[in-house]
């Protein structure tokens, strides 16, 4: 069984640009959920995709956005990329979104925007 | 909403010491709660869990064990090793998400584990 993969592991970008990230969420799993996690803090939820849909949203702006696919995978997009975007973003699956149903993380991709 | 506070770091320890790493939560209701470890340069993985009061969660030699009362779930092991050094984070799932299964989290706790 794989596990949950992302891609690309680390991306350097200028302000102003933008940029996709990807995730591969594990077999059977309809549920993607997107985090940001700036350096030396935890993880914050940014949002979350069931069946292709947007199924809640954290404290983010318009121009973090998602897709998720009929097979399940997911990008996060960033639109004007700002200098406070720089973070590891993790993606994580589950089997579906209901409450008891565990999150499974990717390693992450580290952006950094200069 | 909720919110999840975690005692700060760097935690330096000698190996073979105890190990607590404090964890209070704020949430209405019932949450879950759970202790997530981070390796260098990986990802999250689930350490342990409880999901109702007084449970305990345990695994590979830590614990936790969930008290509403005191709204905490503080994280033990009492004989730490080098390979548990780490980054770990507490972390809740509340009944009132806007997305059923999304997690909140605390600045995680750095551990170092010294020969």
């Amino acid at each position: 069984e794989t596990g949950v993969t992302q891609s690309p592991t680390h991306l350097i970008k200028t302000r102003g640009q933008q940029v996709t990230l990807r995730c591969s969420s594990q077999s059977g799993h309809n549920t993607v959920s997107w985090y940001q996690q700036a350096l030396g803090q935890g993880p914050q939820f940014i949002f979350q995709y069931y069946r292709e849909e947007e199924n809640g949203r954290g404290n983010f702006p318009p121009r973090f956005s998602g897709l998720q696919f009929p097979n399940y995978s997911s990008e996060l997009n960033v639109n004007a990329l700002e200098l406070d975007d720089s973070a590891l973003y993790l993606c994580a699956s589950s089997l579906t979104s209901l409450r008891r149903n565990e999150q499974f993380f990717g390693p992450g991709t580290r952006l950094t925007v200069l | 909403g909720d919110s999840v506070t975690q005692m700060e770091g760097p935690v330096t320890l000698s190996e073979e010491a105890f190990l607590t790493i404090n964890c209070t939560y704020t949430a209405t209701g019932y949450p879950s709660l759970f202790w997530y470890v981070q390796y260098p340069g990986e990802g999250l993985q689930l350490l342990l869990k409880a999901t109702k009061a007084d449970d305990k969660g345990s695994n590979k030699g830590f614990e936790a064990t969930y008290r509403k009362e005191t709204t905490s779930f503080h994280l033990e092991k009492g004989s730490v090793q080098v390979s548990d050094s780490a980054v770990y984070f507490c972390a809740l799932r509340g009944e009132n998400n806007n997305a059923g299964n999304m997690l909140t989290f605390g600045g995680g706790t750095r551990l170092m584990v010294k020969p």
